[in-house]
């Protein structure tokens, strides 16, 4: 059983449109960080959460600690968002990051 | 700027080869990790380790192998007893202080492929 699932796996939307991504953990955390890998690999990180929500332009990430829940949300998508969207968490017992497989977004112009 | 380089980007291997892939920060952070990704699947976890001389097998280790001899490098050898080495892999560093919030860095990753 992973200790991160994520759904859906692969998410297609219109220009435009408003898209949300889940994520599911089973762990105890210290915080949850919504990742974003483009074609090339590399990965940055778009958000760390403890509580509540934040907001950087389009993206919006809230987390529900009660229920282990986060949602990722991206408000107006254009194909530049195409990418791999990872949800992480940080095991709040030791320094092991645990990874969610990924949702792969697909934005059509 | 502060970050995680990693190379080479592509790297081949022939059958029987080890391969060593490199990584290097410059954000003076403890731990360092190796991660493998593979389509359809999350990031695994291949060796941490979290202070210099020092490290711990992650879930898949077999057939790769770690040195830390100095805090900003952490390389990565490729056996060849690693049977399925094609993969995407990853470096990242942290923080090490217990229930730190703070997120890993990743490097761009390299892709190895076998001949």
């Amino acid at each position: 059983k992973n200790e991160v699932e994520q759904s859906p796996q692969n998410l297609t939307a219109q220009e435009g449109e408003f898209i949300t991504i889940n994520c599911s953990y089973s762990v105890g955390i210290s915080a949850l960080h919504w990742l974003q890998q483009h074609p090339g690999g590399g990965i940055v990180s778009l958000f760390m959460l403890s509580s509540g929500k934040k907001k950087h332009g389009r993206l919006i990430a809230t987390i529900n600690i009660q229920e282990k829940h986060s949602s990722l949300h991206i408000t107006a998508t254009h194909p530049r968002d195409s990418a791999v969207y990872i949800c992480a968490v940080r095991a709040n017992t030791g320094n092991q990051f645990y990874f969610g497989t990924g949702t792969s977004l697909t934005v059509i112009p | 700027d502060g970050g995680i380089t990693q190379s080479p980007k592509y790297l081949f291997r022939k059958e029987g080869q080890n391969v060593t892939l490199s990584c290097e920060q410059n954000l003076n952070h403890d731990a360092m990790y190796w991660y493998r990704q593979d389509p359809g699947q999350g990031l695994r976890l291949i060796y941490y380790s979290q202070i210099v001389n020092d490290f711990q097998k992650g879930d898949i280790a077999e057939g790769y192998s770690v040195s830390r001899e100095k805090k900003e490098s952490f390389p990565l050898t490729v056996t060849s007893a690693q049977k399925n080495p094609t993969a995407f892999y990853l470096c990242a560093s942290s923080t090490l202080t217990r229930g730190s919030r703070q997120p890993q860095h990743f490097g761009d990753g390299t892709r190895l492929s076998i001949l």
